[in-house]
């Protein structure tokens, strides 16, 4: 089955340290995109890619990082840096990197919990 | 950059009745306007999206129209039914269409 796969789907952390999610893709999508989701405020963008190596920040980048060094590999670090890191994070994909051409794909999502 | 509202936060219908949702959008260069539905620990999914050259779209139970004058669109569920319960987000393009706005989100829930 084509998808998006996000790992792992709870994480916990403790203060001070960094973790990475994984997102992987097998539907040969050109961008991914990696949202925050916190009660109340709906979905906010932390990075974009468009094609392998090369990604753009969204809203609120600050604490986070990303790498595209595969088409279908997406993976956010999130850093000590980050001060309110406990969220649910989705990874997301589409076709193409104008997102008016196509449906955003989503995955499971990750719950990143610090303790 | 866009900036999507959208009400209201919660929603409680009767199984069978209607139920709207409602965004307003900021950038009058906007021309596509999605909805998802998130279910319980689940990603959102794309359940209907509109373009600018039209003023509604119909599937089934599931409406959208826009309104460009006035810059708002809404989702019309009818009949609802209990796997209607859900988180429900609208969203809009910005950044040169290389990014989705979205909308705070409305938790719709059907009553049996």
């Amino acid at each position: 089955d084509g998808g998006i796969t996000q790992s792992p789907k709870y994480l916990f952390r403790k203060e001070g340290q960094n973790v990475t999610l994984s997102c992987e893709q097998n539907l040969n999508h050109d961008a991914m995109y990696w949202y925050r989701q916190d009660p109340g405020q709906g979905l906010r963008l932390i990075y974009y890619s468009q094609i392998v190596n090369d990604f753009q920040k969204g809203d609120i980048a600050e604490g986070y990082s990303v790498s595209r060094e595969k088409k279908e590999s997406f993976p956010l670090t999130v850093t000590s840096a980050q001060k309110n890191p406990t969220a649910f994070y989705l990874c997301a994909s589409s076709m193409t990197g104008k997102v008016n051409t196509g449906e955003l794909f989503f995955g499971e999502g990750s719950r990143l919990t610090v303790l | 950059g866009e900036n999507v509202e959208q009400h209201p936060s919660t929603l409680s219908v009767q199984e069978g009745d209607s139920a709207v949702i409602k965004c307003t959008y900021s950038d009058s260069a906007s021309n596509y306007f999605p909805w998802y539905k998130q279910e319980l620990g689940k990603g959102p999914q794309l359940i209907i999206d509109i373009r600018s050259n039209v003023g509604e779209k119909k599937d089934q139970r599931i409406a959208v129209t826009l309104n460009k004058t006035a810059k708002h669109f809404s989702l019309h569920i009818t009949e609802t039914q209990p796997e209607d319960s859900a988180v429900y987000f609208c969203a809009g393009p910005s950044g040169s269409a290389r990014q989705l706005t979205f909308g705070s989100g409305t938790q719709l829930t059907v009553l049996p």
